[in-house]
């Protein structure tokens, strides 16, 4: 079945580091590829989205690239902020699917 | 535009209660699922509604239930309430089915005790 697996957490980072959070899939057919990002105490925003491969979703700095190749959606940035604190999801959905399927997130702490 | 919108934000029940949470979706989405989102876990597929239609149902018993109105709002009902159903329940909206970007509700935080 389908499923995304994401690199464990907590990642700790000073600010201005760089930043990657893994992320691989497996799926059938050719799936649309997420990231979300949850703040404390809140629900789920979209960060970026990739519809197919070779694709690179960005917004507000952070970046990821669709590789069908390798199955993998990671996500990085070049310097991180006290402000990016919160708990990242990678995510897929396929044509004929009717739900997006979520890796376990990854809570990232940057500290000033 | 308003987003999805959720409620209530929070709701603290008794074993053995029953529960009705409502959402209302992103004027113009037909679509409407429902996510449960456990502590430290990512969220897990529940329902999908689409024009007023069940189309797809996670891995849940039978005591959750849910319906779509015929102005695309849902309510999810959970009947017979255990402890493990204490987590935050995610409604989300999109246009249509299939591959497309769901935008998800703030959620509402139910405790069970």
């Amino acid at each position: 079945g389908n499923s995304v697996t994401q690199m464990e957490g907590p990642v700790t980072l000073s600010e201005e580091a760089f930043l990657t959070i893994n992320c691989t899939y497996t799926a059938t057919g050719y799936p649309s590829l997420f990231w979300y990002v949850q703040y404390p105490g809140e629900g789920l925003q979209l960060l970026l989205k990739a519809t197919k491969a070779d694709d690179k979703g960005s917004n507000k700095g952070f970046e990821a690239t669709y590789r069908k190749e390798t199955t993998s959606f990671h996500l990085e940035k070049g310097s991180v902020q006290v402000s990016d604190s919160a708990v990242y999801f990678c995510a897929l959905s396929t044509d004929g699917g009717f739900k997006t399927i979520f890796g376990a997130g990854t809570r990232l702490f940057v500290k000033a | 535009d308003a987003g999805v919108t959720q409620s209530p934000t929070h709701l603290i029940k008794t074993r053995g209660q029953q529960v009705t949470l409502r959402c209302s979706p992103i004027s113009g989405h037909k679509s409407v699922s429902w996510y449960q989102q456990v502590l430290g876990q990512g969220p897990q597929f529940i329902f999908q509604y689409y024009e007023k239609e069940e189309r797809g149902r996670g891995n849940f018993p039978d005591r959750f239930s849910a319906r779509q109105f015929p102005n695309y709002s849902s309510e999810l009902n959970v009947n017979a309430l255990l402890l493990g159903d204490s987590a935050l329940y995610l409604c989300a909206s999109s246009p249509g089915l299939g591959k497309e970007t769901q935008y998800f509700g703030p959620g509402t935080r139910l405790l069970v005790l």
